[in-house]
């Protein structure tokens, strides 16, 4: 599975949007983009994912770069809620494991 | 709500003990997995199954065994727990498509004393 590289930290107010960035340089034509986060003590969740295309949902939307090198995840209007560590994973979706980095803590400031 | 159970939220346990921690998901999903998380370490795969009574060596194996006899429930054993197994422990199951993501259960948080 292809590594990624993400920012240790960031800050963002609340009520901005919040551009958290993923490098995954060594990507392959098969290999999906996702996107979890994890919440204090809690389990991580399920953000979105994508392949190619630009992804939206009812949590964020997720920009893929033509060449796939590299992704965004945008939460359009950030809260408190959002503080959370973000993890961008790339894998082949084979039923298979997933390899978690550090992720970026995004913290949300009033 | 679809749903990856942990048995217990919180456990202590003495050096030495045999530990079970249990995950039960409800979605029918063919694969499930067990992850620590400790600080600094970041979430680590203990091992992994895509079927029943089928399992797969993860990252940091070792100390641990699992089981799956059912599909629904996947256990971690810990054959006797030592203080450097003080832990998060996290499971997951997908369904195991192309499209799939991952659900997790809230963790079981051990204390081996």
């Amino acid at each position: 599975d292809a590594k990624t590289t993400q920012p240790p930290s960031m800050d963002c107010a609340e009520g901005r949007a919040a551009n958290l960035p993923c490098n995954h340089s060594t990507i392959s034509g098969n290999e999906y983009v996702y996107w979890y986060r994890q919440i204090h003590s809690q389990g991580p969740q399920y953000i979105i994912h994508g392949l190619k295309n630009n992804e939206t949902n009812e949590m964020a939307s997720l920009i893929i770069t033509e060449d796939r090198k590299s992704s965004t995840l945008i939460l359009p209007h950030a809260t408190l809620r959002d503080t959370a560590v973000y993890y961008c994973i790339v894998r082949v979706d084979q039923g298979g494991k997933l390899i978690f980095g550090q992720g970026t803590e995004l913290s949300v400031k009033p | 709500d679809v749903k990856v159970t942990q048995s217990s939220r919180y456990l202590v346990k003495r050096t030495g003990e045999k530990v079970f921690l249990e995950c039960v998901q409800d979605m029918d999903h063919e694969n499930m997995f067990w992850y620590r998380q400790d600080p600094g370490l970041g979430l680590r795969l203990i091992y992994f199954s895509y079927d029943v009574k089928m399992k797969e060596k993860g990252d940091i194996p070792e100390g641990y065994s699992v089981s799956r006899e059912k599909k629904e429930r996947f256990s971690l054993i810990l054959e006797s727990a030592s203080t450097n197994q003080t832990s998060m422990y996290l499971c997951a199951s997908s369904s195991g498509g192309r499209d799939s993501g991952y659900t997790f259960g809230s963790g079981t948080r051990l204390t081996v004393v």
